[in-house]
């Protein structure tokens, strides 16, 4: 069984459009991360989501938004795509409040953005 | 400047070498992690350190908080070990800063 899931893995869409990027965890854990890895392959943490908070990094335009049905969700919406949305976005979960703790985390395969 | 400096950015070595990957960072942390990703994009994560040192297998990770430095080494390297490798290192305010990775390429 998969632990920690994304949909879809390719998502090719046209400027302006609105999108949304699923993820699922199945191991019970409560906190939840969205990951943006661009061209040059350097990762960027976007958002950590616990039950209690919501951490966003201050890079992050506010187009993008995380949305968290249930403690196993944390989808990931962004409005009026730009072409520099384009890359791969991995979606992650831990157990605990996060790696600032110490807890280990459980990435997704990625979805792959392309915008034109 | 990054917060999370890796060395070397590209890394050959021939099957049986040992290999060290090495990352310095500048911010104060809780935990440091090293990730691997895979040639088809997955990512894994392989230590979580705090001090000390961590081994799974053939890999091993060090870390001296003094020195704010962290290595990650591979004793008899593997085809299957080329990858990338990320340093991650990670504050007590749940923020993450990463390296820039070290592709990782053994030649059989």
């Amino acid at each position: 069984d998969t632990a920690v899931s994304q949909t879809p893995k390719y998502l090719v869409t046209q400027m302006g459009n609105d999108k949304s990027i699923k993820c699922e965890q199945n191991l019970g854990h409560d906190t939840m991360y969205w990951y943006k890895q661009d061209s040059k392959k350097f990762l960027k943490i976007m958002f950590s989501y616990n039950n209690k908070e919501l951490i966003i990094n201050e890079t992050v335009p506010n187009r993008f938004s995380p949305k968290s049905p249930d403690k196993a969700h944390l989808n990931l919406h962004i409005n009026s795509l730009e072409l520099g949305d384009s890359a791969v976005y991995f979606c992650a979960s831990s157990q605990g409040s996060g790696g600032g703790r110490g807890r280990e985390q459980y990435f997704g395969p990625g979805t792959r953005l392309t915008v034109t | 400047k990054n917060e999370v400096e890796q060395s070397p950015q590209n890394l050959t070595a021939q099957e049986g070498e040992f290999i060290t990957i090495n990352c310095s960072y500048s911010v104060g942390i809780s935990a440091l992690h090293w990730l691997q990703q895979h040639p088809g994009g997955g990512i894994v994560s392989l230590f979580m350190l705090s001090s000390g040192k961590k081994k799974h297998g053939r890999l091993i990770a060090t870390i001296n908080i003094q020195e704010k430095h962290s290595s990650l080494h591979i004793t008899a390297s593997h085809p299957r070990d080329s990858a990338v490798y990320i340093c991650a290192a990670a504050n007590t305010g749940n923020q993450f800063y990463f390296g820039t990775g070290t592709s990782l390429t053994v030649i059989p």
